[in-house]
């Protein structure tokens, strides 16, 4: 199985400071038609997980441009320009290039 | 609007079995992949199952092959998963998902213990 590997587990943060997660894979993610299976979702405390970027660096529908994933192959980052209060709880990156499917141990995103 | 119901859950003891349901509403449920994915009291997300793009072949994570089924019956737009020999291990709640994890629903809780 793809092991994904998320980084810091742990993430406190200063209100309109940037952040960035990174997740790397045990495989590379690029499936043979050409696109790279990776994404990012976002989960609140006592809520559903909703997914943020799809295929490494596409936003889904109404999710802000402070947003951002980037990365290639193994390497994945997903950057927060301003962090805002809404932004806090838990980020997970999924790939899903290669069955089963996969997530990263999720990193929690605080405010400081 | 993309809608998905689970049902299901239950307190059930080790070694036994449930079935849960995921009902879909809001787009063509028979063209998507659809999957299973849990999460643990506390802990992070699992996929426990899934169904491919065309539909036609199904998988699961090793954790659970051999003791859950993944169905789906496109006529009622449902979601099915079969679970039998159930461990302490597979407390969780448990999401369905479209596609790829694009959508979710609220969950529904499954707890095995005795």
């Amino acid at each position: 199985d793809v092991v994904m590997t998320q980084s810091p587990l742990s993430l406190p943060v200063t209100l309109g400071q940037p952040a960035s997660i990174s997740c790397r894979s045990s495989q590379s993610l690029v499936y043979s038609d050409g696109n790279t299976y990776l994404y990012w979702f976002h989960q609140r405390p006592g809520q559903s997980p909703r997914r943020l970027i799809y295929k490494v660096s596409n936003r889904d529908s109404g999710v802000p441009d402070r947003f951002s994933g980037s990365g290639s192959g193994t390497d994945f980052t997903l950057r927060i320009s301003r962090v805002e209060a809404e932004d806090v709880g838990v980020y997970y990156c999924m790939q899903n290039a290669h069955w089963p499917w996969t997530f990263g141990q999720g990193t929690k995103v605080e405010i400081k | 609007e993309v809608q998905l119901l689970e049902s299901g859950g239950a307190l059930v003891q080790p070694g036994g079995s449930l079935r849960l349901s995921c009902a879909a509403s809001g787009f063509t449920f028979s063209s998507h992949a659809m999957s299973w994915v849990r999460q643990a009291p506390g802990k992070g997300l699992e996929w426990v199952s899934g169904f491919s793009d065309s539909g036609s072949s199904t998988y699961y994570a090793d954790s659970v092959k051999g003791r859950f089924t993944i169905s789906r019956d496109n006529s009622k737009n449902t979601l099915y998963l079969q679970m039998s020999s159930l461990r302490a291990e597979d407390t969780a709640v448990y999401y369905c998902a479209k596609g790829y994890c694009s959508s979710w629903g609220q969950g529904t809780l499954v707890t095995v213990s005795s």
